[in-house]
């Protein structure tokens, strides 16, 4: 069984901060991805890492894929009060041939205005 | 439609009941998933479907759990007898083949068994 581990598991921070989000396995993954999920509602795609050692940057954020692919990293600069959620990271074993993907799970953000 | 519909949104059951929870996901996905997600949780996989074939149920808990997707659009997850440990938030997602566009997630039904 493959398990993601994400760390810290919760983060409260002042807005205009930084911070950093850690998402570790002991097994290799094909891809990851990082979700955002608000209350009641269901998490909402932000990237897709393939390559190891891959960064993508959307905005503020930065997502960092591991050498090894079996790690990642999620970068926030200048946080905002809309970034407050909880954020999933997820791998796909292209192994296991259905697309599943194991989840973490997740770090909730609170950004103190 | 413009997005992956389910519902009811909440589903209050009896312990003992049955329930089943409906998936609509987004037009031309041919890939659709059912994933289970308690709460402080990360959604865990419970099945796959590729257009009407259920190609992986290993993450279904138990027999009293099933799912369906007759004509390759609309699925069905049904929960016989439920128990109080069923209670959580069932997602609903649909792709594209393969994982390159990531899922497009339902809000979810939230079951609560009492």
């Amino acid at each position: 069984t493959q398990l993601l581990e994400q760390s810290p598991q919760f983060l409260s921070i002042q807005e205009g901060e930084n911070l950093t989000v850690y998402c570790n396995s002991s097994s290799v993954f094909s891809s990851l991805q990082w979700y955002r999920q608000e209350p009641g509602e269901g998490p909402v795609l932000l990237v897709t890492v393939v390559t190891g050692g891959e960064v993508k940057k959307l905005k503020r954020l930065t997502f960092q894929f591991g050498d090894a692919r079996k790690d990642s990293s999620l970068h926030i600069t200048a946080a905002q009060p809309g970034d407050t959620g909880l954020y999933l990271c997820a791998g796909e074993d292209s192994g296991a041939g259905s697309y599943q993907l194991t989840f973490g799970k997740g770090t909730k953000l609170s950004v103190i205005p | 439609g413009a997005g992956v519909s389910q519902s009811p949104r909440y589903k209050v059951a009896k312990r003992g009941q049955d329930v089943a929870l409906r998936c609509d996901p987004i037009s031309g996905h041919v890939s659709l998933f059912w994933y289970q997600q308690a709460l402080g949780q990360g959604p865990e996989f419970l099945t796959y479907f590729q257009n009407e074939a259920q190609l992986d149920k290993s993450g279904l808990p138990s027999d009293r759990f099933f799912a369906e997707r007759p004509e390759g659009s609309v699925s069905t997850l049904k929960i016989q007898r439920t128990q109080q440990e069923d209670s959580a938030v069932y997602l609903c997602a649909s792709s594209l083949p393969g994982l390159t566009y990531g899922y497009t997630f339902g809000s979810g039904t939230r079951l609560t068994v009492v």
